[in-house]
């Protein structure tokens, strides 16, 4: 079974604090994700990659960075934390060409930003 | 916004029972995926229909899927406790990668 690894289930940092939220998957996956969820707002994709050391934008990169420099490795990163930033984080990971391969996700981060 | 919606918001019924919750898109899509969130986890993939599919079966899971009004369907049958969560369909409008929906929440009570 593929097995994605949030590094926290919880989170509570202070505003302007660099965050660092880490995601590991076991199944050399190409493709991994990072979500918020929000109430009402359902899944909001924040980054993707596709490779190492690659990188995408997703709907709302705003605030956020990424980093993948292993292929089993996706880390999110909140460059100043703001309180809007507090919310469910989900890691995802898919094999091959990502939109016909089913997403694997961790068992998010959920993070409060004071 | 490109995201698609499941209808209802919320659904609730007795164990046994059937429950159904759909899915609108608005634009031509490859395949379709349904996923589960059972609370404070994450998603959970049930199954895949694609575009040249009309239905698709996983157990107590039917998935239809019409190309034509953009919408699809889960329908789960006999329901138990345990299917209480959150179901969220994502297509691949956008092409570059997956919408989700706002989900549907469903609450099975014996």
């Amino acid at each position: 079974d593929v097995k994605v690894t949030q590094s926290s289930r919880y989170l509570v940092k202070r505003t302007g604090e660099k965050v660092f939220l880490e995601c590991v998957q076991d199944m050399d996956h190409e493709n991994m994700f990072w979500y918020r969820q929000d109430p009402g707002l359902g899944l909001r994709l924040i980054y993707f990659s596709y490779d190492v050391k690659m990188k995408e934008k997703g709907d709302i990169p705003e605030g956020y960075s990424v980093s993948r420099e292993k292929k089993e490795r996706f880390s999110l990163i909140l460059e100043s934390a703001s309180t809007n930033q507090t919310s469910m984080y989900l890691c995802a990971s898919s094999y091959g060409l990502a939109l016909n391969q089913p997403q694997h996700f961790g068992d998010g981060t959920r993070l409060s930003i004071l | 916004s490109q995201q698609g919606e499941e209808d209802p918001q919320a659904l609730s019924i007795q164990e046994g029972e059937n429950a159904t919750m759909n899915c609108s898109y608005k634009t031509s899509i490859n395949n379709l995926q349904w996923y589960r969130q059972n609370s404070g986890r994450g998603l959970v993939h049930l199954i895949l229909i694609r575009s040249n599919e009309r239905e698709k079966h996983s157990g107590r899971l039917r998935v239809t899927l019409d190309t034509s009004k953009k919408s699809s369907s889960l329908l789960i049958t006999a329901s138990r406790a345990a299917d209480t969560a959150s179901y969220f369909c994502a297509t691949d409008q956008a092409g570059t990668a997956l919408i989700f929906g706002k989900g549907t929440t469903l609450s099975v009570s014996s």
